[in-house]
């Protein structure tokens, strides 16, 4: 069976500290990986995805960016954290048409402080 | 660009009542899916029903059933018999199937009342 793994569950960094949130997924080969930012009380806003290694959209410039170093690991990275980077990060994963729907993780409650 | 509308913020049910929660979508393409996820407090994300869109006959998962108006870009969930256990945040889905880019509405805090 699949499985996503998503962490940490929570994390507070200082303004201008590095941030590096890591998703790994089991259990199917070459997934579609995303990230989603959930603000306090907000929707879902995607971030990234990628349908394959090395291949990253970007869809909402930002501080942030994203890796795939692998078929299966997914990494939501900032070089010097803002106040606004604050929120509920999300990853999910999704093979369609194998499985029809997407999976998440636990997500990661991210304090700038 | 494709988008996903939710136009109400917040809606409230009583306990064995039904409610529908509302959501539209934008997009040129042909090929594609619909969701809708459930959050509850704990904020892990359950699928509650899906339909693609080739489909014509709406999707049903018990108490959960959707009225999906392609032409119209329409997908609004129906909860039938109302639980406590359905108090969560709602979102509304859209994935294009040819970028397999998933697209999520800003969500419906939906409080069931006993």
């Amino acid at each position: 069976s699949q499985t996503i793994h998503q962490w940490p569950a929570t994390l507070v960094q200082p303004v201008g500290s590095p941030l590096s949130l890591e998703c790994t997924v089991e259990g199917t080969s070459n997934p579609n990986l995303y990230w989603y930012r959930q603000a306090a009380g907000r929707g879902l806003q995607l971030l990234f995805y990628s349908v394959g290694i090395g291949q990253i959209s970007s869809e909402v410039p930002q501080n942030l960016s994203a890796s795939r170093p692998q078929d299966r690991q997914f990494i939501l990275s900032s070089k010097k954290l803002l106040l606004s980077d604050s929120g509920f990060y999300l990853c999910a994963w999704s093979d369609f048409p194998r499985n029809t729907e997407a999976f998440f993780g636990q997500g990661t409650r991210l304090t700038v402080v | 660009a494709q988008t996903v509308t939710q136009s109400q913020p917040e809606m409230s049910v009583q306990e064995a009542e039904t409610v529908t929660l509302s959501c539209t979508y934008d997009t040129s393409e042909s090929n594609y899916y619909l969701f809708w996820y459930k959050q509850p407090p704990s904020r892990q994300m359950i699928l509650v029903i899906r339909q693609e869109a080739y489909k014509q006959q709406n999707a049903t998962e018990n108490r959960f059933s959707v009225n999906f108006q392609k032409a119209a870009k329409s997908f609004s969930l129906k909860i039938s018999d109302s639980q406590l256990g359905d108090t969560a945040m709602y979102f509304c889905a859209f994935m294009n199937l040819n970028t397999d880019k998933l697209i999520f509405g800003t969500g419906t805090r939906l409080q069931v009342f006993p």
